[in-house]
């Protein structure tokens, strides 16, 4: 199964700024990228999604995709306490599966 | 806006015995998959399922586990005989016709004795 990175964390940011998520994975061939936000004990909601190089954006939430260099980010601004929650990257294989990295868990101090 | 149901939120069983977990997908939706995640791993797919077959599944979905479509709402998942490894979170979601987004339901907790 070819993989999907993510530092584990905590990433701790103070409120208000920008906090950063890095992914990278192996597989050239992946065109389909998404990032999820799951709280403890509770199911992976989708944030974003991205096909295409460089920047989707949708409100706070900015999604890259590099695929020369093979890594995703997801960039939260104005971070606020209720951001914190473990943030899994995930890429679409070929036959529609979702492979999940291991999660950043994201700590906003108030 | 719609969601994916998920029953019960919590199953304990006993090493041995038959659990069905259920999924209402989203209304429209017609690409239907389970996913598992043990206390502390990652999420990992099971299988994937549409027009009434499995499309893929993973090494982990041997022949103790099962998908059904029984009518034209549900979406459940069998295990036939739980081991005390199959104890995990495990999330139904779905996605639209050619779309590549999925939505993942709350999950039930399966805990096995």
């Amino acid at each position: 199964q070819k993989e999907v990175e993510q530092n584990s964390g905590p990433l701790s940011v103070p409120e208000g700024a920008i906090a950063s998520l890095n992914c990278t994975y192996s597989d050239r061939g992946s065109q389909s990228f998404f990032w999820y936000r799951q709280y403890s004990g509770k199911s992976p909601e989708l944030i974003m999604s991205i096909y295409s190089n460089g920047d989707k954006e949708d409100g706070r939430f900015t999604a890259q995709l590099n695929k020369a260099s093979q890594y995703v980010s997801l960039l939260i601004r104005d971070s606020q306490p209720s951001d914190s929650a473990t943030y899994l990257c995930a890429r679409m294989d070929s036959s529609y599966k979702l492979i999940f990295g291991s999660g950043t868990r994201l700590l906003v101090r108030p | 806006e719609p969601e994916v149901t998920q029953t019960p939120s919590h199953q304990v069983t006993q090493m041995g015995q038959e659990v069905i977990l259920r999924c209402v997908p989203i209304s429209n939706h017609l690409y239907f998959y389970w996913y598992r995640q043990i206390l502390g791993q990652k999420v990992e797919f099971l299988v994937s399922f549409y027009n009434n077959e499995i499309s893929e599944k993973s090494e982990i979905f041997d022949d103790q586990f099962s998908v059904e479509r029984p009518d034209g709402s549900n979406f459940t998942l069998k295990i036939r005989s739980t081991k005390l490894e199959d104890s995990a979170m495990y999330f139904c979601a779905s996605s639209e016709p050619f779309e590549v987004e999925q939505f993942f339901g709350p999950g039930t907790r399966l805990t096995v004795l």
